[in-house]
């Protein structure tokens, strides 16, 4: 089976910076996706990962390790606005998705 | 605004009945995702079809079905619905490049079945 695995949620501090880590099994790995998501709302796309490596994209960065099944979401310069859930999404071949339930985040002045 | 459009809002019905929930994608967006989105089970894909023919399947139960028809807009259909079948159903669409997977989300549909 798939299993991605998210904290559920994690605090930190306006200005700061946050890792939000992922760690997933999966067969048939073809592309790690971090997507957005304010209540109530459609998530959002954020990044793309299918190399190994480091993806920076403005104040959002993506890394990941296909050998460790690990992949994080840094967040620099957190704003009050960042508050939401990040979901980690695996695709697999097939062209199957998979998310992970989300970590909800929560930025406090 | 993603784009992506999703019909009805909102949808309140009974059990055991059947109801369609559509979408329309991004302009130039050949492929349509369907997912479904409950509290207790995070974001889960249903099923994939790209330019009209179905590519890809996940969790989808045998009383949901989906197509994708000629104009690209797509229609899930759910039927003898249950009180576990409320959830929030996002459409997503992807583009026609090759390598593109990034997904632009609908608004979503909340169903609510009592």
């Amino acid at each position: 089976g798939q299993n991605i695995d998210q904290p559920t949620e994690m605090t930190a501090t306006e200005g700061a910076i946050v890792q939000i880590n992922c760690t997933y099994q999966t067969s048939g790995f073809n592309g790690l996706f971090w997507y957005q998501q304010h209540a109530g709302e459609a998530p959002t796309f954020l990044s793309y990962n299918v190399l190994d490596g480091l993806e920076e994209k403005g104040r959002f960065s993506s890394f990941l390790s296909r050998s460790k099944g690990y992949s994080y979401l840094l967040l620099k310069e957190l704003q009050m606005k960042d508050s939401a859930s990040y979901l980690c999404a695996v695709r697999v071949s097939g062209n199957q998705f998979y998310f992970g339930t989300g970590t909800s985040l929560t930025v406090i002045p | 605004d993603s784009g992506v459009t999703q019909t009805p809002k909102h949808l309140i019905t009974a059990t055991g009945q059947r109801v369609t929930l559509r979408c329309s994608p991004r302009s130039g967006d050949l492929s349509v995702y369907w997912y479904q989105q409950s509290l207790d089970q995070g974001l889960q894909f249903l099923i994939q079809y790209y330019n009209g023919e179905e590519r890809a399947k996940g969790n989808i139960l045998e009383r949901f079905s989906a197509q994708q028809f000629p104009d690209l807009h797509s229609e899930l259909n759910l039927s003898s619905l249950e009180l576990g079948d409320s959830a929030l159903y996002f459409c997503a669409s992807s583009g026609s490049t090759s390598g593109s997977y990034e997904q632009y989300f609908g608004p979503g549909t909340r169903l609510t079945v009592t």
